[in-house]
């Protein structure tokens, strides 16, 4: 079976600039969430998806939204890039409101 | 509110030591734990959860007992291994008033020397 996969591996974008992330669950999950792991900030929840809608978001500015698609997978999207942006993220998938989420190798971006 | 709270590293073990990493927890409720382990450059792995009162999760040699009388979910492995180098996350996952996110400790870095 076929784990969550996350794409691109790596994302460099300057400063002002738009990024885009993308993931796809496990087949049969219908909730995806996005953590940010930022140097020194730990694992910070981001944004849950489920049935194509957003069921909640962490503390993070509204430059930072997504969506879901008919098929469940996922995209995140960040706009107006600041250095601070710059961190690993983390897609997760797990059935609707199960408490075992599965993660992805997660997109490293980094902001120039 | 909900929070976890582990032991801070670094961690530095030789191998075939015996290995604790302690984790409490704050949460009203019920909640699952958990413990995740991130291997350099990947990203998060389930290493092994609990979903009630002294349930024991294992996998891998590692084990941890959810322990609700000390809200603690400790980390053992009897014997490491230089493979086990890693970060290790202990999460809580709380049904009553869920947001649908898992909430994390801020993690254990482990290094096993040969």
């Amino acid at each position: 079976e076929a784990g969550v996969t996350q794409s691109p591996t790596h994302l460099i974008k300057t400063r002002g600039q738009q990024a885009t992330l993308r993931c796809s669950p496990i087949s049969g999950h219908t909730s995806v969430y996005w953590y940010q792991q930022a140097l020194g900030l730990g694992l910070q929840f981001l944004l849950w998806y489920d049935e194509g809608e957003e069921r909640n978001r962490g503390n993070f500015p509204p430059r930072f939204s997504g969506r879901q698609f008919p098929n469940y997978s996922s995209e995140l999207n960040v706009n107006a890039l600041e250095l601070e942006d710059s961190a690993l993220y983390l897609c997760a998938s797990s059935l609707v409101l199960q408490e075992t989420q599965y993660f992805g190798p997660g997109t490293r971006l980094l902001v120039l | 509110g909900n929070s976890v709270t582990q032991m801070e590293g670094p961690v530095t073990l030789s191998e075939e030591a015996f290995l604790t990493i302690n984790c409490t927890y704050t949460a009203t409720g019920y909640p699952s734990l958990f413990w995740y382990v991130q291997y350099p450059g990947e990203g998060l792995q389930l290493l092994l959860k609990a979903t009630k009162a002294d349930d024991k999760g294992s996998n891998k040699g590692f084990e941890a007992t959810y322990r609700k009388e000390t809200t603690s979910f400790h980390l053992e492995k009897g014997s490491v291994q230089v493979s086990d180098s890693a970060v290790y996350f202990c999460a809580l996952f709380n049904y009553g008033g869920s947001q649908g996110n898992l909430i994390f400790g801020k993690g254990t870095k482990l290094s096993v020397k040969p």
